[in-house]
C-alpha cells in the first residue's frame, strides 16, 4: 500500500500568519491533488499538479509538486479564518483514477 | 451542478446488524468509490467500481461488500456490523482521469 504522510498533523495560527503543509511519499504518483474538507462536508478539490516541479497558485495558496513526483507542499500566505479546515493531499495511481490520501492536516486560523 | 448524495448523514446500529449505505450521483460518472475516514488516518479506500456490476477491492475491504446494479448508484454493505466499523463513510464519483466529487458523508456509530 502506498503511503502519503502529511505534516504537521495539527496547526493553530493567528490571522495574517504564513504556513506550509507538507505531503511526502516514497512512491511516484502520476498526479497529486489537494483537497479541503470543512466540518460535516466531503472533501472539495483545490488543485491538481501533474508535472514534476510544477507550481500552481490559487489566490493566497501556492502548491508545488516535487521534481520526482513523490512529494508536494501547500503554502498559505496571510491566513484567514476562512482557511480553517482539514487539508488532504492525494496521489493518483492511474487505475480508474484511484487516489491514495494523505493523513491530513487540520488547520485552525483564529482572529 | 455536480451532486453526490448519501442516504443518511447519521446512523446508529447495533453490533451484528446488516447495514446498507447508499450513494447516488447524477453526473453519469463511470467511477465510484467508498472511503472511510478516521482521525489521523486520512481517507482509506474500501472498494471502488469502474462500471456497472464491476467492483474492485481497495485497501481495507475486509468486513464490507458493495453493489453497483445501476451506473448512478453504489451501495456499501456491512454484513455484520462491528464496533470497529464506527467511522465516517464517504462516497465519491469521477470520470477517469478527472476530479473526484464527494458526498457529505455518513457518520456511522455501531454500539
Amino acid at each position: 500500500t502506498q503511503l502519503l504522510e502529511q505534516s504537521p498533523q495539527f496547526l493553530s495560527i493567528q490571522e495574517g500568519e504564513n504556513l506550509t503543509v507538507y505531503c511526502n511519499s516514497s512512491s511516484v504518483f502520476s498526479s497529486l491533488q489537494w483537497y479541503r474538507q470543512e466540518p460535516g462536508e466531503g472533501p472539495v478539490l483545490l488543485v491538481t499538479v501533474v508535472t514534476g516541479g510544477e507550481v500552481k497558485k490559487l489566490k493566497r495558496l501556492t502548491f508545488q509538486f516535487g521534481d520526482a513526483r513523490k512529494d508536494s507542499s501547500l503554502h498559505i500566505t496571510a491566513a484567514q479564518p476562512g482557511d480553517t479546515g482539514l487539508y488532504l493531499c492525494a496521489g493518483e495511481t492511474g487505475t480508474a483514477s484511484k487516489l491514495t490520501f494523505g493523513t491530513g492536516t487540520r488547520l485552525q486560523v483564529t482572529l | 451542478d455536480v451532486k453526490v448524495t448519501q442516504s443518511s448523514r447519521y446512523l446508529v446500529k447495533r453490533t451484528g446488524e446488516k447495514v446498507f449505505l447508499e450513494c447516488v450521483q447524477d453526473m453519469d460518472h463511470e467511477n465510484m468509490f467508498w472511503y472511510r475516514q478516521d482521525p489521523g488516518l486520512g481517507l482509506r479506500l474500501i472498494y471502488f467500481s469502474y462500471d456497472v456490476k464491476m467492483k474492485e477491492k481497495g485497501d481495507i475491504p475486509e468486513g464490507y461488500s458493495v453493489s453497483r446494479e445501476k451506473k448512478e448508484r453504489f451501495s456499501l454493505i456491512l454484513e455484520s456490523a462491528s464496533t470497529n466499523q464506527t467511522s465516517m463513510y464517504l462516497c465519491a464519483s469521477s470520470l477517469t482521469g478527472k476530479t473526484q466529487y464527494f458526498g457529505p458523508g455518513t457518520r456511522l456509530l455501531v454500539l
